[in-house]
């Protein structure tokens, strides 16, 4: 299983671009790379999933370097409203291998 | 809302009485999942059923603890004689079984609001 790193918390302000890169260093061939908000008092909600190259959706980018070691989940002109932990997870099976870490701590401020 | 739902949001109790969770998930999905959430961490997982069939265990849930999906739908988690360190926030998800199998990642999981639970 894919043991992630990623920077406890980060500030940002209103209209700014926030990158959160997630290190995953073991990566295997087959995993793919996930990551999900949560929200004060709320289960976590899927963002974005991404196997390599770029993928992007309505919320997030996520970019994926060749060799796969990284990954950044890029939200665009955040907003208050994003203010909530962010967690990156590799490498998922179903059952007990769906590892969440203490995540990324985002706060934007006004 | 067709999402997963569960009951009740709050539970305040003293030790050693014993409490009831119920999770409704996403009517199509097959996959049930309870995880613990303590302050300041993330989810942990506790267990997982596959329809009514309960697949795993997580070694953090203790023999105090119980879990059931009787028709394959709804879940229940039970603990039996709460003590102060089973304060936390408790998380149902579920998910659909992929068809052709699972690529390591693929799943995708939908978590309801959580049951915040206090002992006291």
């Amino acid at each position: 299983l894919a043991k992630t790193t990623q920077p406890i918390s980060m500030d940002s302000y209103e209209g700014q671009e926030v990158n959160i890169t997630c290190s995953h260093n073991n990566i295997a061939t087959n995993d793919y790379i996930t990551w999900y908000q949560q929200f004060p008092s709320q289960g976590p909600r899927f963002i974005i999933q991404g196997y390599k190259t770029k993928v992007t959706n309505e919320v997030a980018s996520l970019f994926i370097p060749a060799d796969r070691k990284s990954s950044t989940l890029s939200l665009p002109r955040v907003s208050l409203s994003d203010t909530a932990v962010y967690y990156c997870l590799v490498g998922i099976r179903y059952g007990q291998n769906f590892v969440f870490g203490p995540g990324t701590r985002l706060s934007v401020l006004p | 809302d067709t999402g997963v739902s569960q009951n009740p949001r709050h539970k305040i109790t003293k030790r050693g009485q014993n409490v009831t969770f119920r999770c409704d998930p996403i009517s199509e999905h097959n996959r049930l999942y309870w995880y613990r959430q303590t302050l300041g961490q993330g989810p942990e997982f506790l267990t997982y059923f596959q329809n009514e069939a309960q697949l795993e265990k997580s070694r953090l849930l203790s023999d105090r603890f119980s879990a059931e999906r009787p028709k394959g739908s709804f879940s229940t988690l039970e603990i039996q004689r709460t003590e102060q360190g089973d304060s936390a926030m408790y998380l149902c998800a579920s998910s659909e079984k992929e068809m052709g199998g699972v690529s390591a990642g693929q799943e995708t999981q939908y978590f309801g609001p959580g049951t915040r639970l206090l002992v006291l």
